[in-house]
């Protein structure tokens, strides 16, 4: 079990708002690290889709945005298009554990 | 244009040893930091290690640790990763990539990645 929390699945119709989630705790996301989200489509390789929070890399459409509070963040995706049918991880520092932790994935799917 | 191309990979038994390698390319190596991110078949992905861009530190996730060396020669744009007394709980995609961020800040972030090289523990 992932020390940041994702749910297993989200979905929705093409054009509709999905929200993903990241639960973190006091060590990690809750100390004040940053939370990163990227993009995975098996077999190629994972896009860093967000960065320090909110900031979104050049390419990476405005359609993704994300937040941040207190433990938790999340990630939201507008206009929901065939092609972002993938799966989503969030990732930040835990300052207990000294490493970088992944949070356990999400599969959108896009009905 | 920056590129990373892991490999190195293959089917290892056991208790064997394996060394990936990660070659890059775009842009100027020995100012960045590298991890290993690895993804077992079916799971999500796994943090390994860190290199600092000057080699000054390494860190290890706890299920690697005393097992596997990273390294880097900055003269061959290559990061390493030797691993030995391989296991079968091992067996993953190991992706290399590219870190944006400071470790010691707490904010590494990975902006670059290869396409990932398999390894397969089995007897």
């Amino acid at each position: 079990q992932s020390v940041l929390t994702q749910p297993p699945s989200v979905s929705g119709a093409p054009g509709q708002r999905v929200t993903i989630s990241c639960i973190g705790s006091s060590s990690n996301i809750g100390a004040g690290y940053d939370v990163h989200w990227y993009q995975h489509l098996p077999g190629t390789a994972p896009q860093l889709l967000i960065y320090g929070n909110i900031n979104r890399p050049s390419g990476v459409p405005d359609r993704f945005s994300a937040s941040k509070s207190g433990t938790s963040a999340s990630l939201a995706i507008t206009g929901l298009q065939a092609e972002d049918e993938a799966d989503y991880y969030c990732q930040s520092y835990d300052s207990s554990l000294s490493v970088v932790l992944f949070g356990g994935g999400t599969k959108l799917t896009v009905l | 244009q920056v590129h990373l191309v892991e490999s190195g990979g293959g089917v290892v038994q056991p208790g064997r040893s394996l060394r990936l390698s990660c070659a890059a390319s775009g842009f100027t190596f020995s100012n960045y930091g590298f991890h290993w991110v690895r993804q077992a078949p079916g799971k999500g992905l796994e943090w390994v290690s860190i290199i600092f861009y000057d080699d000054s530190q390494k860190h290890y996730a706890d299920s690697v640790k005393g097992r596997f060396v990273m390294s880097r020669d900055n003269s061959k744009n290559v990061v390493y990763l030797q691993m030995d007394s391989l296991r079968a709980e091992d067996t993953a995609i190991y992706y290399c990539a590219r870190d944006r961020g400071h470790w010691t800040r707490g904010t590494s972030s990975f902006d670059y990645w290869g396409q990932g090289t398999l390894v397969t523990v089995s007897s």
